[in-house]
């Protein structure tokens, strides 16, 4: 089975300023995909940002980046220029490759809360 | 249509009763999902069904009875819940058939479930 682990419960951030939020996981596949999905408080889970670990290039999406470490196992999201509504719970999940054989769901990190400082 | 639609938003129900919740989806996706989510925790699979055919079942009780009736409509049937069956409950869907990749699950906002 597989695990997703972030080890900070809790970030805090100035406005304007660099964030970086790890997350390691456990897999015995090679392929597989990766996500950092957002949910402010008012509770609507959103995606941040996807990587396919097949692909070597690190994902980008305007100020939110990724730095993806396979042979670690490390999936770091990176928020440049953050701002107030930046704020939010930050989840990393994995997923398994669609094999035919049915759908997968997602396997969650415990998350990280991200507070934003004026 | 990029949206995933839960009703209700919140429901409020008595051990004996029985409620269902519904999800709804028109982007044509083949996989649909139930996920339970605990104050400041991550949520949990609970179901998954793909092409209509239930395909996963995390071990949930059978007071959880999840239906899908067409693509684009997935309930979830309550009866006898108990006080910490109260929760935020997520629907989600994905594309996943044999020519998509990455098969992000777009996720509704949820329903409000308190059980009293």
């Amino acid at each position: 089975a597989q695990t997703v682990t972030q080890s900070q419960p809790e970030m805090s951030v100035q406005e304007a300023e660099t964030v970086t939020l790890s997350c390691t996981y456990d897999t015995s596949e090679s392929d597989y995909y990766l996500f950092w999905y957002k949910q402010p408080p008012s509770r609507q889970m959103i995606l941040v940002i996807r990587q396919e670990a097949y692909k070597q290039q690190n994902a980008t999406e305007n100020r939110f980046s990724v730095n993806f470490q396979k042979a670690a196992k490390s999936f770091s999201l990176k928020i440049s220029d953050s701002q107030l509504g930046d704020a939010a719970m930050y989840f990393c999940a994995y997923r398994n490759v669609y094999s035919g054989g049915g759908a997968d769901g997602l396997t969650f990190g415990k998350g990280t809360h991200l507070i934003i400082q004026p | 249509d990029t949206e995933v639609t839960q009703t209700p938003k919140h429901l409020v129900m008595g051990m004996t009763n029985k409620k269902s919740l519904k999800c709804e989806q028109h982007m044509g996706h083949r996989a649909m999902y139930w996920y339970k989510q605990k104050a400041k925790k991550p949520p949990e699979l609970m179901f998954v069904y793909s092409y209509e055919k239930l395909s996963i079942n995390e071990s949930v009780p059978s007071r959880f009875s999840p239906e899908c009736p067409n693509s684009s409509l997935l309930n979830l049937h309550l009866h006898a819940l108990q006080p910490e069956d109260s929760a935020l409950y997520l629907c989600a869907s994905s594309q996943d058939d044999s020519g998509s990749s990455y098969n992000e699950q777009f996720f509704g906002p949820g329903t409000r479930l308190t059980v009293l």
